[in-house]
């Protein structure tokens, strides 16, 4: 099977931008969560969806959305880019329910940088 | 507040010894752990978990220690190997079978393994 994709792999953008970023699961499955990643912060949970309704929100502004289609791909959307939007988004699934006990598979990643 | 803490950013090892990984939660009402390791310009992957009504848990090389009563968990990789050099991450959730959005990542330790 193949593993998570996420598109596009790097992206610059200005400030006051907005952007869209994808993420294909591993196929079968049904849970896709987010995260950002930056030096300071280390992983911080963005949204997670299962079949198309999301199920749990971190805690972040509003700018950051997210949603997920019938085939369990998922974008998410930042708008208003800000400089400390510039970071690693990860995009993982699970097969289950997303439940914590399983296991996530994670892409490689966004690179996003706000300039 | 920090409710996972890496203190230690980065940690170096002689290649065939053990390298020892900790970690320190905050919140007691935490009942599932979890490492991962990440490899740059790749997505982190899952490694061992332990839950709570344990306090110990092995895979191959792999075992991780839980310590509820200091709030304290440690990794320990034996024996080291070149390959192992990676960010190794733990996480921790508070609600066992609850959905993946409730996992708490620490910020990650640099592991470099020495030939």
């Amino acid at each position: 099977k193949a593993g998570v994709t996420q598109t596009p792999r790097y992206l610059i953008k200005t400030r006051g931008q907005q952007v869209t970023l994808s993420c294909s699961p591993i196929s079968g499955h049904r849970s896709v969560s987010w995260y950002q990643q930056t030096p300071g912060q280390g992983l911080q949970f963005l949204f997670e969806y299962f079949s198309e309704t999301q199920r749990n929100k971190g805690n972040f502004p509003g700018r950051f959305s997210g949603r997920q289609f019938s085939n369990s791909r998922s974008e998410m959307n930042v708008s208003t880019l800000e400089l400390g939007d510039s970071a690693l988004y990860l995009c993982a699934s699970s097969e289950l329910a997303g439940a914590v006990t399983d296991t996530q598979y994670f892409g490689p990643g966004t690179r996003l940088t706000v300039l | 507040d920090q409710q996972v803490k890496q203190n230690s950013p980065s940690l170096s090892v002689q290649e065939g010894r053990i390298s020892i990984l900790n970690c320190d939660y905050t919140n007691s009402m935490f009942d599932y752990f979890l490492w991962y390791k990440k490899y740059p310009a790749e997505g982190p992957t899952f490694l061992i978990s332990i839950s709570s009504i344990k306090d110990k848990n092995e895979d191959g090389r792999f075992t991780v220690f839980l310590n509820k009563s200091a709030k304290h968990l440690s990794l320990h990789i034996v024996p080291s190997q070149p390959g192992d050099s990676a960010v190794y991450f733990c996480a921790a959730s508070a609600r066992y079978g609850g959905s993946q959005g409730n996992l708490i990542f620490g910020k990650g330790t640099k592991l470099s393994v020495k030939p």
